[in-house]
């Protein structure tokens, strides 16, 4: 079964640039979450899909990131324009939905450097 | 209070020892407790999870459950210096997660 993709791996930007992040969740996850992780913290959530629609944002720092899940499939994670304190890894993560609903799967992550 | 707490350490122990690592907790709704590995520069990667209370095993993995006590654990026998990296303790209610901080553990050879 292949795992949750992610792209790109690295990504270095100046601030007031933008960036986008793309993640491919586990074939027939109805669920896809993003995440942040700062070094040495747990991951903090930014937002999550159920299939194509938004459950939860209410982290997202929605004046400069956005995110769609346009199919209920893959998904794109924007920021724009960054900061410096966006430098963190930008985890994507995804669970079956429903029943299954409780175990997340991650993937490799993209490790955004903003200078 | 944060949902979910976790001692970040840093842990340092010796090749073969028995390393414990625990969480507390907040939310009697949580119903899945997952224990996540993170190697350095790596996704977290699922190691083991536990639904409701009760003891979970895993060749070297043992994961624990204290609802009452609203306590979870896990040890590891015989640590391996390939054991060392960042551990994350999870719980779910429904699509809702709460993740720890991470405790960092290194496994001297």
């Amino acid at each position: 079964e292949a795992g949750v993709a992610q792209s790109p791996r690295y990504k270095i930007i100046e601030k007031r640039q933008s960036v986008a992040f793309w993640c491919n969740p586990i074939s027939g996850h109805a669920t896809l979450y993003w995440y942040q992780q700062i070094l040495g913290q747990g991951p903090k959530l930014l937002i999550q899909f159920q299939n194509n629609g938004v459950v939860d944002d209410s982290q997202l720092p929605k004046d400069r990131f956005s995110a769609e899940r346009l199919k209920g499939v893959d998904s794109t994670l924007k920021i724009q324009p960054a900061k410096l304190e966006d430098s963190a890894v930008y985890l994507c993560a995804s669970s079956l939905g429903g029943q299954g609903a409780g175990i997340q799967y991650f993937g490799a992550g993209t490790r955004l450097s903003v200078l | 209070q944060k949902e979910v707490e976790q001692d970040p350490g840093p842990l340092s122990v010796p090749e073969g020892a028995i390393v414990s690592l625990n969480c507390t907790y907040s939310n009697s709704a949580f119903q899945y407790f997952m224990w996540y590995r993170q190697y350095s520069r790596k996704g977290p990667e699922l190691l083991m999870y536990t639904y409701s209370s009760g003891n979970k095993e895993d060749g070297r993995f043992t994961a624990q459950v204290d609802k009452s006590s609203k306590y979870i654990s896990l040890f590891i026998r015989d640590s391996q210096p390939s054991d060392s990296a960042t551990y994350l303790c999870a719980m779910s209610a429904g699509n809702q997660f709460y993740f720890g901080t991470g405790t960092s553990l290194t496994v001297i050879p």
